[in-house]
């Protein structure tokens, strides 16, 4: 079945360093891919999303693009500030009327 | 608002008490989804349903039921809880999963409920 396999965390940051944080997939298709972020008691949200090869998804100063060459959809931002810190979830939904989760990510930045 | 509503939010209780988590969702969507938040797990899906009066196990469905008799509300019912199920549950909705090409499987998710099954 459908699958995301996600960089295990934590990870702790310093204010204005680079986060990348990788996730690949295994599915049958043409899944759409998204990425989710839960901040401290809060359900989750999308932070965005990409429905074909290629297409990159922005916000908020975070993005990934969908490679389908190495089933990827990392996510990176360049300046990561402490309102970033929350957990990533990778997620993808395939047709099947299921949206399949990553384990998360915990991402701590520090002033 | 566009919101979902559980309730409650915090709730703890004893082994074989049963016990139900409301959702609600006021965006007229027809796909609603429950899942279960465990540390290193990630969220698996516990159940969800298409539509009114349809609804289909997910991957952790055991020890749990729920119901679709309204288009907003999708309860999960606990008959009889085991400290297993102590757990961080969300409820989310959709118009649709892909497939649908008016929406691409965007979920808008509730604050969660934390159950502590003693």
């Amino acid at each position: 079945g459908d699958s995301v396999t996600q960089m295990e965390g934590p990870v702790t940051l310093s204010e204005e360093a680079c986060l990348t944080i990788n996730c690949t997939y295994t599915a049958t298709g043409y899944p759409s891919l998204f990425w989710y972020v839960q901040y401290p008691g809060e359900g989750l949200q999308l932070l965005l999303k990409a429905t074909k090869a290629d297409d990159k998804g922005s916000n908020k100063g975070f993005e990934a693009t969908y490679r389908k060459e190495t089933t990827s959809f990392h996510l990176e931002k360049g300046s990561v500030q402490v309102s970033d810190s929350a957990v990533y979830f990778c997620a993808l939904s395939g047709g099947d009327y299921k949206l399949s989760f990553g384990a998360g990510t915990t991402v701590t930045v520090r002033a | 608002e566009a919101q979902v509503t559980q309730n409650p939010r915090y709730l703890i209780t004893v082994t074989g008490k049963k016990l139900t988590v409301t959702c609600s969702q006021n965006m007229n969507h027809e796909y609603m989804s429950w899942y279960r938040q465990d540390p290193g797990l990630g969220l698996r899906q516990i159940y969800y349903s298409m539509n009114v009066e349809v609804t289909d196990k997910g991957d952790v469905p055991e020890g749990y039921k729920v119901s679709r008799k309204e288009k907003r509300n999708f309860p999960l019912i606990l008959e009889s809880p085991s400290p297993n199920q102590t757990s961080l549950y969300f409820c989310a909705s959709s118009l649709g999963l892909a497939g649908d090409l008016t929406n691409t499987g965007e979920l808008f998710f509730g604050e969660g409920s934390r159950l502590t099954v003693l």
